[in-house]
């Protein structure tokens, strides 16, 4: 089973400033093999906001990009928006279970 | 557009059994497209995977290693909606529990979207 390990376990910004939140899988990924990016506002349950590394899911704001490959993946948000201070997650995900779920990166003002 | 709507006790005592309901509106239970899922979250365990039921000709059911031998996953198709039992429940399955949608072939596991999330709460 797939660990993914992210960081920072938090990271301080303003509004405008760019964040890079980063995850770390345990061992490379196959072909097959994809990282899923999700958003939990408190109270929330989780949004999807990338899937198969790259493709943002439908109403998630272009500001929103993701990239990686291999063991390293990268959520790059461009500017900050203030509804964007949340808690982000990382899942590993192929056409059978079990997922994996990083710890998450808490993204505060 | 396809919404969860979760509903069940949110207190359960412990040895006894957790139920929970997923109703599905813009999708079929019975999709050949589609896998539903249980999902829960806490501080100590993070977001945790349990199991899926999907419609493929046939219906089929996985789950997590973790609760293999308590989980119970089923669907309703006279009312569109599927569920999860949680059986000998103890104090470390309070959680967080969600349902989500997942895709067909490699999409299964990008779950979106998500119920709404219920709150169970195991104690005495």
């Amino acid at each position: 089973e797939i660990v993914l390990t992210q960081s920072p376990g938090t990271l301080s910004l303003s509004p405008g400033e760019r964040a890079t939140l980063s995850c770390r899988a345990s061992q490379s990924f196959s072909s097959s093999t994809y990282l899923a990016w999700y958003q939990q506002k408190p109270g929330q349950a989780p949004r999807l906001l990338i899937y198969g590394t790259f493709s943002r899911a439908a109403g998630i704001p272009d500001r929103f990009s993701g990239s990686g490959s291999g063991t390293d993946f990268t959520l790059t948000i461009s500017r900050l928006e203030p509804e964007d201070f949340a808690v982000y997650y990382c899942q590993e995900y192929d056409d059978s279970p079990p997922y994996s779920f990083g710890q998450g990166t808490k993204l505060e003002i | 557009q396809v919404q969860l709507q979760q509903s069940g006790p949110g207190l359960v005592k412990p040895s006894q059994t957790l139920s929970l309901t997923c109703a599905i509106s813009g999708d079929s239970v019975s999709s050949n497209s589609a896998i539903w899922n249980w999902i829960r979250q806490s501080p100590s365990r993070g977001l945790e995977w349990l199991g899926r039921t999907y419609y493929r000709s046939k219906w089929y059911n996985d789950s997590a290693v973790s609760v293999k031998s308590r989980i119970s996953i089923n669907p309703d198709t006279s009312k569109n909606q599927f569920s999860l039992q949680l059986i000998s429940v103890t104090p470390e399955d309070t959680a967080v529990y969600y349902c989500a949608r997942g895709g067909a072939g490699y999409n299964s596991g990008r779950f979106d979207p998500w119920g709404q999330g219920t709150l169970v709460t195991v104690s005495s």
